[in-house]
This record gives C-alpha cells, sequence and structure tokens, in this order.
C-alpha cells in the first residue's frame, strides 16, 4: 500500500526566513503533486512533478522531485505572511492512473 | 469555466439518517475522486471513478458508505445509518490529465 509522509506536520516561521518540506513517498511512482488549503477552503493545486529531477518554481516556492530516492521538497523562501495555510503532497499510485494518495499535510504559519 | 461544485455545502444530520452528498465534476472531465478530510486532518481517499471502469473503492470505510456516478458525470456518496465519526468534510475532484481539480467541499456534522 503506497504511504506517503510528510514532515514536518506543523510549521511555525518568521518572515523572511527560508525553509523546506519534505514529502516522502513507499512505492514506485513518477507523479507528484504539491496543493495548497487555506483554512475553511478547497484544494488549490501548485505544482505538478512529472518526471525525476523536474523542478518547478513559482514565486517564493519551488518543488522539486527525485523519484530514486522517493523524494520531494517544496522550499520556501524569504516567507510572508500569505504564504500560512496547509500544504499537501500527493502521489499517483499508477503512474498516469491519476489514483492519488495524501500526506498528512504541512500546517505553515508565517509569522511577522 | 465552472469549477467542481458540491451540494449541500453543510449538513447536520442526526445519528442513524442517511445523507446524500453530491458532486458535479468539471465538464468533460473523467476521472472523479471522494476524499474526507477530518477537522485538521489530512484527506482520507475514499472512492475513485475513471471512465467506464469499475471504481476503485479500496478507500471506503465501512459498508455504510458508497457512491455512484452516472452517466460519468455527476457522483453520489451515500453514508448509511450516519455515527459521529463520520462527521468531516467530504471533498470531491475530477481531472482529465494530471491535475485534480477540488470542490469546496460538504461539511457534515452527526449529532
Amino acid at each position: 500500500e503506497l504511504k506517503v509522509e510528510q514532515n514536518p506536520l506543523f510549521l511555525s516561521m518568521q518572515e523572511g526566513k527560508n525553509y523546506t518540506i519534505y514529502c516522502n513517498y513507499s512505492t514506485t511512482s513518477d507523479r507528484l503533486y504539491w496543493y495548497r488549503q487555506d483554512p475553511g477552503k478547497s484544494l488549490e493545486s501548485l505544482f505538478v512533478l512529472l518526471s525525476n529531477g523536474a523542478v518547478k518554481q513559482e514565486g517564493r516556492l519551488m518543488a522539486s522531485l527525485d523519484t530514486k530516492a522517493r523524494l520531494s521538497t517544496l522550499h520556501i523562501t524569504a516567507a510572508v505572511h500569505d504564504l500560512s495555510a496547509t500544504y499537501f503532497c500527493a502521489v499517483d499510485t499508477v503512474q498516469g492512473d491519476n489514483d492519488m494518495r495524501f500526506g498528512a499535510g504541512t500546517r505553515l504559519t508565517v509569522k511577522p | 469555466g465552472a469549477g467542481v461544485s458540491q451540494s449541500p455545502s453543510n449538513k447536520v444530520t442526526e445519528k442513524g439518517k442517511d445523507v446524500e452528498l453530491r458532486c458535479d465534476p468539471i465538464s468533460g472531465h473523467t476521472a472523479l475522486y471522494w476524499y474526507r478530510q477530518s477537522l485538521g486532518q489530512g484527506l482520507e481517499f475514499l472512492i475513485y471513478f475513471q471512465g467506464n471502469s469499475a471504481p476503485d473503492k479500496s478507500g471506503l470505510p465501512s459498508d455504510r458508505f458508497s457512491a455512484e456516478r452516472t452517466g460519468g458525470s455527476v457522483s453520489t456518496l451515500t453514508i448509511q445509518r450516519t455515527q459521529q465519526e463520520d462527521s468531516a468534510v467530504y471533498l470531491c475532484a475530477s481531472s482529465s490529465l494530471d491535475t485534480q481539480y477540488f470542490g469546496p467541499g460538504t461539511r457534515l456534522t452527526v449529532l
């Protein structure tokens, strides 16, 4: 059974600092997704990583994928308060099947 | 264009009652998913429909839960004889290629 683990589960950081969220998964997959969820809201797609070595950046967020290590990272650069949210990674269970499993989420709080 | 819609947005029911939750996916999306999210928790996969294939029901927590998708479009998640532990936000998502688009969810409260 595919397991997806994120760490940390809770992250409190100050504005201007950098930090990385990690997502490990247990079986072979070459598709990984990152989502953002604001309190009381639904999930918003951030990144889709489709191959080993894929790197995508949007603003202060950068995501990467290492399929050999079964690891994805979401790096936050110079955090701002607006980034406060819960971030989820998700992995396809079968290549191209679009059947995904989610990590538990990382609740990020950025303090002034 | 219209996104994924779900109804009702909130449902309060008494223990033991049956409830039906509805999901309207984005038009043309062949894949549809149901997830459950308890307060402060991650997403728990429930069921997955892909085109005309048999659904993946491996995430349904008990036989009180069932779902159907009519005509490859609208889906209904039914929970029979609801229990208090069924209280959660039920999220529906649809996709055509690489990205799942989520609906706003239905918040179910079982008293």
